[in-house]
């Protein structure tokens, strides 16, 4: 079975600093990745995702994520964060399921709080 | 509407009512999935299914009980739950055609339940 590592639970930076959220996965082919953010009491609101092609995608509100098949990580970056940022962040891989039905495997997550 | 609406969005129930979460997509999509989220714990998936089949149940109690009338409605049925039930419950939508999956899933904004 597929699993995705967010080795990072809470990280804070401060506004205007860059940011960089870690995501591991295991999975022997092409994997299709995903990150999700979360603001509290809100559902997943996808960022951005990575099927195939140019390894470096870019994402809604400014995110971007880099595919690096040789160290199984798929990272999400941001130049400059600002407060509306702080949230949870998920990273997810893509599985076939039963009955060819795709479904997501989710790491832990990571909060992240932004200091003014 | 659009997207993955969810009813309620709060929900306080005895451990002796019966009461059902309803999810609505209007992305034409053909999967659904429900999805339990504690304070402790990663996104667990609950369900899923596919053309209104259910194609996966991940060892959930039967005090929890889904329905799939069709590909753009999903209710939770719940009664005698468990304090340890309360949580936030998610609920999803992808597109799985003819054995092609995206893996994407477009999320509700779920419903905060709480057992007393």
């Amino acid at each position: 079975a597929q699993s995705v590592t967010q080795p990072d639970i809470h990280i804070t930076v401060s506004e205007g600093a860059s940011l960089e959220l870690r995501c591991n996965y295991s999975y022997g082919a092409t994997p299709y990745l995903f990150w999700y953010v979360q603001s509290p009491g809100q559902g997943l609101q996808l960022l951005l995702k990575y099927f195939s092609g140019d390894t470096l995608v870019q994402g809604i509100k400014g995110f971007e994520a880099e595919f690096k098949r040789s160290q199984s990580s798929f990272n999400l970056r941001k130049p400059s964060v600002h407060w509306s940022d702080a949230a949870e962040y998920f990273c997810a891989v893509g599985e076939r399921g039963s009955s060819n039905t795709g479904k997501l495997i989710f790491g832990q997550g990571t909060t992240l709080q932004v200091k003014p | 509407e659009t997207g993955v609406t969810q009813t309620p969005r709060h929900l306080v129930m005895g451990m002796t009512n019966k009461k059902s979460l309803k999810c609505e997509q209007h992305l034409g999509h053909n999967a659904m999935y429900w999805y339990k989220q504690s304070a402790k714990k990663p996104l667990e998936l609950m369900f899923v299914y596919n053309f209104k089949e259910q194609t996966e149940n991940n060892s959930v109690p039967s005090r929890f009980s889904p329905e799939c009338p069709n590909s753009s409605h999903l209710f939770l049925h719940l009664h005698t739950l468990q304090p340890e039930d309360s949580a936030l419950y998610l609920c999803a939508s992808s597109l799985n055609a003819g054995g092609r999956y995206t893996y994407e899933q477009y999320f509700g904004p779920g419903t905060r339940l709480t057992v007393t």
